[in-house]
């Protein structure tokens, strides 16, 4: 299993660009990554997912280096609908016998 | 295109009883996941199905059970209930690629069942 460390908080203010980093020291060959936001009460949502260097959709961009043992979701001008936990989940989520591992997640708190 | 339903949303149980929480997922998806999420352990993976069978367990003891039915609705069941069972359960569902169950990669999750036991 992938063990992931991420932030527990972040502050930002709204417009500025904010970025996230997981770690993943253990993350294995057939392991994608994958980014979920998540507001109280509700279930996660999927944000981006990669397997290396970048990844953009219309809401992110997520970075990963070449040894892919962390990577970084970058949140580009954040607004305070913005402030949620974000999970990185490392695994081989493609595969049909997968174990998951999720963050311990990173409150994002977005400022007026 | 309805979203992962999960009922009911809200139950409160006592120690000792035992519960069972239903899925249904997004239409033509086939695999459907479990997680448990408390805010000392997170988000715990419980299990997964696919066609109608449990292809992967996370750690959780054997009160904690499920299946998945033919037309891929899921339940799960609890029994004899603990306090530390207390937790929002999520159902998450996701699209295979054709008959080897690899999955695209991309969970789509309900709101949850929030149980509480007392």
């Amino acid at each position: 299993l992938a063990k992931t460390t991420q932030p527990i908080s972040m502050d930002s203010y709204e417009g500025q660009e904010v970025n996230i980093t997981c770690s993943h020291n253990n993350i294995a060959t057939n392991d994608y990554i994958t980014w979920y936001q998540q507001f109280p009460s509700q279930g996660p949502r999927f944000i981006i997912q990669g397997y290396k260097t970048k990844v953009t959709n219309e809401v992110a961009s997520l970075f990963i280096p070449a040894d892919r043992k962390s990577s970084t979701l970058s949140l580009p001008r954040v607004s305070l609908s913005d402030t949620a936990v974000y999970y990185c989940l490392v695994g081989d989520i493609r595969g049909s016998a997968r174990q998951l591992t999720f963050g311990s997640g990173t409150q994002l708190t977005v400022l007026p | 295109k309805a979203g992962v339903t999960q009922t009911p949303r809200y139950l409160i149980k006592t120690r000792g009883q035992q519960v069972t929480l239903s899925c249904s997922p997004i239409s033509g998806h086939r695999s459907v996941s479990w997680y448990q999420q408390t805010p000392g352990q997170g988000l715990q993976f419980l299990f997964e199905y696919f066609s109608e069978t449990q292809r992967n367990k996370g750690n959780f003891p054997g009160r904690f059970s499920g299946r998945q039915f033919s037309n891929s609705r899921s339940e799960m069941n609890v029994s004899t209930l603990e306090l530390g069972d207390s937790a929002l359960y999520l159902c998450a569902s996701s699209l295979v690629f054709g008959e080897s169950g690899k999955n695209t990669g991309e969970l789509f999750f309900g709101e949850g069942s929030r149980l509480t036991v007392l």
